[in-house]
């Protein structure tokens, strides 16, 4: 167990709708990121917050957005869903800014299936 | 721009036989790397990581991996395999640095080991 939780599990939705997922860091960590685990894509960085602030962004799309609240967790926002954004999200935790030497500690991911 | 290649997708082996998975990177700054493993229906867990100093490096689970710098390798090793080691594994490089503000992974795209008995 890392420590970084991520809720829901599982969530199955429609094309066209949105979805927000949740994640928890680990106590302590002030960084957490967010990627895209797909068959074709493999794993990609989406974003990087650090308290509260984004630092990082890398191929996420328009429709996506996250944003970290003031108790360090973090929620990811899909909208107009669509097929190809099926996918495992999963959420990472550090304890610096992103500087080296720190650990991601990842959370268990997201299965998101749209229909 | 960084990337990771890892030349197989999968790498089937039998218990107690030694493994090697490859990974070659392309980075024009300083290089850290890393090796994930993810087990069936988990999150990632980190294996082992480079950052400097010795170019061998030792992890849990009794894996190593060598950062050699002529050949843009990190290749991973374990000199026996148990059934429990079946899972894909995730070479990833660094795009932060000491004291940055920045740092997100670029990975790879897996390699699956299967142990088999």
């Amino acid at each position: 167990d890392s420590g970084v939780t991520q809720t829901p599990k599982h969530l199955i939705t429609a094309t066209g709708q949105r979805v927000t997922l949740r994640c928890s860091p680990r106590s302590g960590d002030l960084s957490v990121y967010w990627y895209q685990q797909s068959l074709d894509q493999g794993l990609q960085f989406l974003i990087q917050y650090y308290n509260g602030e984004e630092r990082a962004k890398g191929n996420i799309l328009e429709r996506f957005s996250a944003q970290q609240f003031p108790d360090l967790h973090s929620e990811l926002n899909l909208s107009s869903l669509e097929l190809g954004d099926s996918a495992l999200y999963f959420c990472a935790s550090s304890v610096a800014e992103g500087g080296l030497p720190d650990t991601q500690y990842f959370g268990p991911g997201t299965r998101l299936t749209v229909l | 721009a960084q990337s990771v290649t890892q030349l197989d997708s999968q790498v089937p082996v039998f218990e107690e036989a030694p493994v090697e998975l490859r990974c070659n990177y392309s980075s024009s700054v300083s290089v850290y790397l890393f090796w994930y493993v993810q087990y069936p229906n988990q999150g990632l867990q980190l294996l082992l990581k480079y950052l400097s100093g010795s170019t061998l490096v030792k992890g849990i689970n009794g894996f190593e991996a060598e950062f050699n710098k002529s050949q843009t390798s990190f290749h991973l090793r374990k000199p026996s395999v148990h059934i429990s080691d079946t899972a894909e594994y995730f070479c990833a490089v660094s795009e932060g640095s000491y004291g940055g503000s920045q740092g997100n992974l670029i990975f790879g795209k897996g390699t699956k080991l299967s142990v088999k008995p």
